[in-house]
């Protein structure tokens, strides 16, 4: 069974940084990785996908995956109090259809 | 725009009583899936289905049945309900490997 592993549990960094999450799972032929984003209360939403080895760009992320090493990595330029949330790492298994979810990582933006 | 809906948005139930949570979704997507959320769990797979008239255990089926009964519903239902059950529930849905759009969640709550 796919295994997701989130870290670090929690991060606190100034606005204007750049956060940094990352993920591990356990088996490298999973078909896609997915960041979601989840404020309080809320359903998560999807931010961000990647399905290849590499880097994919899209204005404030960047999220970088490394198939050899089963890591995947969110990076969030210029930090805003508003991404304040808990991010969530989600592999689908080769099959498909079942996706899988780190416990995910609580990031506080602090103005 | 992609909507899921879930009802009814907070529960309380007695213990050993039915409960039943609903999904509707608008999407015209196959898949869709039910999670319960915990502190410390993240999100874990309870059922999931590929179209109407299927349903699949997920990682943590005990206690609970699913119903597909058409592509935009599925229900998770609760025979006898126990305050182990006493969560946080999501249902999603998708179209293949592609980013899961989430429900706004039901709380419930087992005394």
């Amino acid at each position: 069974q796919e295994k997701v592993q989130q870290s670090p549990e929690s991060l606190i960094v100034p606005e204007g940084a750049m956060s940094s999450l990352n993920c591990t799972f356990s088996n490298s032929a999973s078909q896609s990785i997915w960041w979601y984003q989840q404020h309080p209360g809320k359903g998560p939403e999807a931010l961000i996908s990647i399905f290849s080895n590499g880097n994919k760009k899209e204005g404030r992320l960047t999220v970088y995956l490394n198939r050899a090493s089963l890591h995947v990595s969110l990076h969030i330029r210029d930090s805003q109090p508003s991404d304040s949330a808990v991010y969530l790492c989600a592999v689908t298994g080769t099959g498909g259809y079942k996706v899988v979810f780190g416990s995910g990582t609580r990031l506080l933006v602090s103005p | 725009e992609a909507a899921v809906t879930q009802s009814p948005r907070n529960k309380v139930a007695v213990t050993g009583g039915k409960v039943t949570l609903s999904c509707n979704q608008t999407n015209n997507h196959n898949n869709m899936y039910w999670y319960r959320q915990d502190t410390g769990h993240g999100l874990r797979l309870i059922h999931y289905s590929y179209g109407a008239g299927s349903t699949e255990k997920g990682d943590i089926p005990d206690g609970y049945k699913a119903s597909r009964p058409s592509q935009e519903n599925f229900s998770l239902i609760l025979e006898l309900a126990t305050p182990s059950q006493t969560s946080v529930y999501f249902c999603a849905s998708v179209q293949g490997i592609y980013e899961q759009y989430f429900g706004p969640g039901t709380r419930l709550t087992v005394l």
